[in-house]
């Protein structure tokens, strides 16, 4: 296992469009994190799981938003109807406790650009 | 007012240099505290974490930590071109434990 990876690593879409990113944590990591980066500011937090469950969502995330991690292993986070305002770096992180405890490792990211 | 306030900088030092990283947070409850270090267009890595009241020494870097006064700071010494990046403090905490992280401050370190 090479670490946190995340596909695609650049997305360009269209105003209105649907995007799906995809996670892979480390495979013994049971907590997963995402976030959001915009440029020149720090990482933000949008949502977290241990496994499968969905224990925290940022007010951050409208309801444009959903994650999932089926199964606790990789997860999705889709943006439906994408505006301008949702172009940056969506980055996720893994864990085997939570980030505040323990190191937690950052995927390279999915840059995300709508035109 | 932000959770994590941190000097954008940038902030120039010459080679050889210490250079001195400070942030403070509002939140006097968080427990946990950690410096990333993020180059540009890479993701955040983790330098170290701090808990406890004092300093934290990892190999040339320094963790300093005053909870009376909120801040927290990360000193790297004899610093090097190759630490030219943008530093993240931040805060870790509540029911998940996620963190929380400030804006960021540039190093950038003159040969």
């Amino acid at each position: 296992d090479t670490g946190v990876s995340q596909d695609p690593r650049h997305k360009i879409t269209k105003r209105g469009q649907n995007v799906t990113f995809r996670c892979d944590p480390i495979s013994e990591h049971n907590r997963l994190y995402w976030y959001r980066q915009t440029l020149g500011q720090g990482p933000e937090f949008l949502t977290y799981f241990q496994n499968e469950a969905q224990l925290e969502k940022s007010r951050l995330l409208s309801d444009r938003f959903s994650a999932e991690r089926p199964k606790g292993s990789f997860s999705t986070l889709e943006i439906q109807r994408t505006e301008q305002g949702d172009s940056a770096m969506y980055l996720c992180a893994s864990s085997l406790q939570g980030m505040g405890n323990t190191e937690a490792f950052f995927g390279q990211g999915t840059r995300l650009t709508v035109v | 007012q932000k959770e994590v306030e941190q000097n954008s900088g940038p902030l120039s030092v010459p080679e050889g240099a210490i250079a001195s990283l400070n942030c403070t947070y509002s939140d006097r409850g968080s427990q946990s505290f950690f410096w990333y270090r993020q180059y540009s267009g890479k993701s955040p890595e983790l330098i170290m974490f701090i808990y406890s009241n004092g300093d934290k020494e990892d190999g040339r870097f320094t963790a300093q930590l005053n909870k009376a006064s909120q801040y927290v700071s990360l000193l790297i010494r004899d610093s090097q071109p190759s630490d030219s990046a943008t530093y993240l403090c931040a805060l870790g905490g509540g029911a998940t434990n996620k963190l929380i992280f400030g804006t960021g401050t540039l190093l950038a370190v003159q040969p």
